[in-house]
């Protein structure tokens, strides 16, 4: 079974410029989340959708970050315009449903760099 | 303060001896705790999973979770060179926030043979 999926792997753009990040979750799987490192600092929850409904946003950074989930199965981040503190590495994370909310299967991860 | 303290190491161990790691938090909802491993330049691994108080057991892994005190451990028995990666833990609430991990820093760890 092939696990979830990110691309790209990574991504450099300057300042200003617009970044979509893809996210293929397992199959099956309800749950999706965003997730966020930026240098030095702990893995930053982002956002959870339970199929292509956002069930909490609450760690979305600012306006500049568009999540979507349309069918409820590969979800994207925009970025848009791209600031320099936006760098890091961007994980997307699925589970099965609410009951296994917390096994959460990681991706690889997109490491997104803001020259 | 953060919600979640970990160590970051690096914590160095000979190649058999046992690892022992540990998270600290202060958000008293936190039912759920998770120990992931992650490896260089890839995603995080799910190795153990505990609700509420107590220990679990899954091979050479051992979780242990105070409420309490507010503190979760993961033991690593007998270590391997494989076992050098960082490791994280995580924790959720119940209630709205099911499925929002709140993670410690991780803790490099180092196996030498």
């Amino acid at each position: 079974e092939a696990g979830v999926t990110q691309f790209p792997s990574h991504s450099v753009i300057e300042k200003g410029q617009t970044v979509t990040l893809r996210c293929d979750p397992i199959s099956g799987h309800d749950n999706l989340y965003w997730y966020r490192r930026v240098m030095g600092k702990e893995i930053k929850f982002l956002l959870h959708f339970v199929k292509e409904s956002k069930q909490d946003e609450s760690g979305m950074p600012n306006n500049r970050f568009l999540a979507e989930r349309t069918g409820g199965t590969y979800s994207t981040l925009k970025v848009q315009p791209a600031e320099l503190e936006d760098s890091g590495v961007y994980f997307c994370a699925s589970s099965q449903d609410r009951l296994g909310a917390n096994e959460q299967f990681f991706g690889p991860g997109t490491r997104l760099t803001v020259l | 303060q953060k919600e979640v303290e970990q160590d970051p190491g690096p914590l160095s161990v000979p190649e058999g001896a046992i690892v022992s790691l540990n998270c600290t938090y202060s958000n008293s909802a936190f039912q759920y705790f998770m120990w992931y491993r992650q490896y260089s330049r890839k995603g995080p691994e799910l190795l153990m999973y505990t609700y509420s108080s107590g220990n679990k057991e899954d091979g050479r892994f051992t979780a242990q979770v105070d409420k309490s005190s507010k503190y979760i451990s993961l033991f690593i028995r007998d270590s391997q060179p494989s076992d050098s990666a960082t490791y994280l833990c995580a924790m959720s609430a119940m209630g709205g926030s099911w499925g929002k991990f709140q993670f410690g820093a991780g803790t490099q760890v180092v196996v030498t043979p």
